[in-house]
């Protein structure tokens, strides 16, 4: 079986400071992991992936996040939160050998000026 | 390069009555897929096409919906009769191949069922 467990779903930085998504897996198979941002009325784009190469993964906008198979973690992390960030984020996982994603609840971003 | 069209983009109908989106994946895409959006949830996976197959349809509830994918391009979902807890936003996605492959999104139909 697998999930993905966002653990917050609000998340409220000041523009500048650091943002930090988390995000927390289950699988028995080495998954591929992903984050997509979704902004009001618009699709979901991707921000990164993680698919077995190097464990931290740069993404747009400024956004990484690194696979930690140990604390089965994919958080997602920005230096420095921009007006334009605020819009919801998922966390999303994919096995290996099989081609099912599965999202996670959703983290929403707040950012304050 | 044209990314993934949807249509409608917001739909209102009364429940018991039928509906259909329509999706059009970005060109060369093999793989298509139907998710269901509820407020305040993540997208959850209805349906999945490789060209004109069914590769997974477990989570589709097959007694009120179907799709397809004639000619292995444009894909329909229908749903009927439609009740209220299917309120949602149906997304679109398309990837080039299957696995561990990026989707990319169509801006999806939000439907109201009253």
């Amino acid at each position: 079986a697998q999930s993905v467990t966002q653990l917050d779903s609000h998340v409220s930085v000041s523009e500048g400071t650091p943002v930090l998504l988390r995000c927390n897996y289950s699988s028995s198979y080495s998954p591929s992991l992903f984050w997509y941002v979704q902004h009001p009325n618009k699709g979901l784009q991707l921000l990164l992936k993680y698919t077995s190469a190097a464990t931290l993964v740069k993404g747009i906008n400024g956004f990484e996040a690194e696979f930690k198979k140990s604390e089965t973690s994919f958080h997602l992390t920005k230096p420095s939160a921009h007006m334009s960030d605020a819009a919801e984020y998922f966390c999303v996982v994919n096995l290996y050998n099989f081609n099912k994603f599965y999202f996670g609840s959703g983290t929403k971003l707040n950012v304050k000026p | 390069e044209a990314g993934v069209a949807q249509s409608p983009r917001y739909k209102i109908i009364e429940k018991r009555q039928s509906v259909a989106f329509w999706c059009n994946p970005i060109s060369g895409h093999a793989t298509l897929y139907w998710y269901q959006q509820i407020l305040g949830q993540g997208p959850k996976l209805l349906i999945q096409f490789q060209n004109n197959g069914v590769v997974d349809d477990s989570q589709l509830p097959k007694d009120r919906f179907s799709a397809e994918r004639l000619k292995g391009v444009d894909s329909t979902l229908k749903i009927q009769p439609a009740k209220l807890e299917d309120s949602a936003v149906y997304l679109c996605a398309s990837s080039l191949r299957q696995k561990q492959e990026t989707q990319y999104f169509g801006p999806g139909t939000r439907l109201l069922v009253l």
